[in-house]
């Protein structure tokens, strides 16, 4: 069975202060997907990442960067320099379909907070 | 930037009463998917679509529910028989081919259901 696990419900920091988001993930399969959703007082869920299980390298993408270590089952989330608008709740997610519908398994989110 | 759109924004409904929840995925995706989130709580995958059949669905999704796509726009989810704990924000989503690049998993801004 999958599981995906973010053991941090909630994080509070000042603004331009780094944070990084823990996730960790249980499957069998050697094949999967990981991803990661922000979810703004909004409520809509946008889209930030989509690794593969073959893909190691970290990620960066402006001030978000991304580790995944295979050897560890994570796949950790770093915002650097945060800033209030990076306010959110931020879902991990895993997929094993390698093939078609993509079948997301969430963990619980950590609900991140920015303080000017 | 394509998106997903759902309608309405917030549904509030009788006990007992049939709703339909709507949503139009973007254009070119081949996958369609529901998703609930009860308040609070992790986001709950119900069922994936595909080729106007339904390709894999959880234990919450029972006969209570259903899916259909009804023209060549249109993805609807009824629930025959609302229960008070069926109230939650319910998300659609559309997915492209899994190997797509880049490659969108796309959610819309959810409908808001209340049961009273």
């Amino acid at each position: 069975a999958q599981k995906v696990t973010q053991a941090q419900t909630e994080i509070s920091v000042v603004e331009k202060e780094d944070v990084t988001l823990d996730c960790v993930y249980e499957t069998r399969d050697t094949t999967y997907y990981l991803f990661w959703y922000k979810q703004p007082p909004s409520g809509e869920l946008v889209f930030l990442i989509r690794r593969n299980s073959f893909d190691e390298q970290n990620e960066i993408s402006g001030r978000y960067s991304w580790n995944f270590q295979k050897s560890t089952s994570s796949f950790n989330f770093t915002i650097t320099a945060s800033q209030v608008v990076d306010s959110a709740v931020y879902f991990c997610a895993l997929s094993d379909r390698f093939q078609g519908a993509q079948k997301l398994v969430f963990g619980q989110g950590t609900r991140l907070t920015i303080n000017p | 930037e394509p998106e997903v759109t759902q309608t309405p924004s917030h549904q509030v409904t009788q006990m007992g009463q049939e709703v339909i929840l709507r949503c139009v995925p973007i254009s070119n995706h081949l996958y369609f998917y529901w998703y609930r989130q009860i308040l609070g709580q992790k986001v709950e995958f119900l069922v994936s679509f595909y080729n106007n059949e339904i390709s894999e669905k959880s234990e919450i999704f029972d006969d209570q529910f259903s899916v259909e796509r009804p023209d060549g726009s249109n993805f609807t989810l009824k629930i025959r028989s609302t229960k008070l704990e069926d109230s939650a924000m319910y998300f659609c989503a559309s997915s492209e081919l899994p190997d797509s690049s880049p490659y969108g998993y796309t959610f819309g801004s959810g409908t808001r259901l209340t049961v009273v």
